[in-house]
This record gives C-alpha cells, structure tokens and sequence, in this order.
C-alpha cells in the first residue's frame, strides 16, 4: 500500500493570504504526481500534473513545485479568495505503463470573506 | 463537450439486495477508476482497468464486489448483497497515461439502508 499524505488535513485563511500545502509520497514509486481542485457535491478537477524532478507549473494564483528525491510535492494560493474554498487532492502515479492513481486524503482549505 | 458519464447519481436500496453502477468513460480513454469516498480513507482505489484487462482489484472486498468492462464504452461496479456499510459515493475516473490527467465522473451516491 503507497502512502501518500497530504497536511495539513484542513486549514482555514482569510481573503487575500497566500497558503500552501504538502503532499509527501513515496520517491521510489514515482511516476508523475496529480493535483486535483475538489469542491463540495462535484467531483475531481484536474490541476497539474508533473513528471519532472524540479517541475514547476501555475495556472493563474495557483502553483506547484515537485521533488522527486525527496518525495514531496507543495501547492501555493496567492491571494486566496472565497472561491478557492475545496478540497486539494494530490495524487501518485506509481504504474508507469499501467498508469495508477493513488490518492492522498486532501487539504480542506475554507477561505473566510 | 468529453466527460465521464455515471449512472445511476442516487440510489438508496435495501440491505441484501444487488446494485450495479455504470460508468460511460471519456471516448478514447484506455484507463477506468473506481474510486470510493469515505471520509476516513478519502478517495480509496477499488479497482481500475486499461485497455478492458483489470490490472488491479486489491482494493475491493472480493466476496461482495465485482468490476467488469464489458466493452470500451461501459464499466460496471456490482455489489451483491449489498451492506449499509457500502454506503458512499462511489467514483468513475478514466484516463490515458500517468502524466495525464484522469477526469472523474460525477459519481454515484449509495445508500444502503
């Protein structure tokens, strides 16, 4: 069983801090590592994927950094609004070919007004 | 507009009795999940296929769970006879390769009772 663990579990900030979260797993399992936005009653959207050691991706006030070596992955928000409120799920690829995800059990970010 | 189609969204039914839930993944796509959420395990990988073949169904109670694709374009998850335990919402995801993103269902809520 791959363990993939994500902190904190839940967090709560107020409207326009910058927060960021941790996702660890396993680096010699590693194939690529997902990050998924989650929002209550929907289900799973992507947000990056990354395969390279060092990989750095953004899509708007979001961003990822990944190491590969030491097993950890960090998702940033800068300046959180109220939409960013959801779940933030990272994922392993540990399949390769065969392609598995394994999933961490998330970060509760609530962004108060 | 591509996305993965679940059926039934809801269903409640009584203790003992069979459900099947079917899962229409994204034309294309060589990868099928099932995911159940629960809210100790989080998003917990029952079972996944590529290319029709299951690769893995470690993650599902055996005697009661069943997983098939009969063809590219449908995936089932069976359990027979169901448990008030098995209540969840239960997850389709499919996808191409691991530095892919997979796209998730929007899941098929169950309730044993």
């Amino acid at each position: 069983i791959l363990n993939v663990e994500q902190s904190p579990q839940s967090l709560h900030v107020q409207e326009g801090d910058s927060t960021n979260f941790t996702c660890s797993f396993p680096s010699s399992n590693f194939y690529a590592l997902h990050w998924y936005r989650w929002e209550t009653a929907k289900s799973p959207e992507a947000l990056f994927v990354m395969t390279l050691n060092g990989d750095e991706k953004k899509k708007g006030r979001i961003s990822a950094t990944l190491n590969t070596k030491e097993g950890y992955s960090y998702l940033y928000i800068k300046g959180s609004q109220p939409e960013d409120s959801a779940t933030y799920l990272c994922a392993l690829d540990s399949g390769g070919s065969n392609y598995k995800l394994t999933f961490g059990k998330g970060t509760l970010l609530t962004v108060n007004p | 507009d591509a996305r993965v189609t679940q059926t039934p969204r809801d269903k409640v039914t009584e203790m003992g009795q069979e459900v099947t839930m079917r899962c229409q993944p994204i034309l294309g796509h060589n990868t099928v999940f099932w995911y159940r959420q629960t809210m100790m395990q989080g998003l917990e990988l029952l079972a996944y296929f590529r290319n029709r073949a299951p690769l893995d169904d470690s993650g599902m109670p055996k005697d009661r769970f069943s997983a098939e694709m009969p063809d590219a374009t449908l995936a089932t998850l069976k359990i027979q006879p169901s448990e008030p335990r098995d209540s969840a919402v239960y997850f389709c995801a499919s996808g191409l390769t691991g530095d892919t993103e997979a796209f998730f269902g929007q899941g098929t809520r169950l309730t044993v009772v």
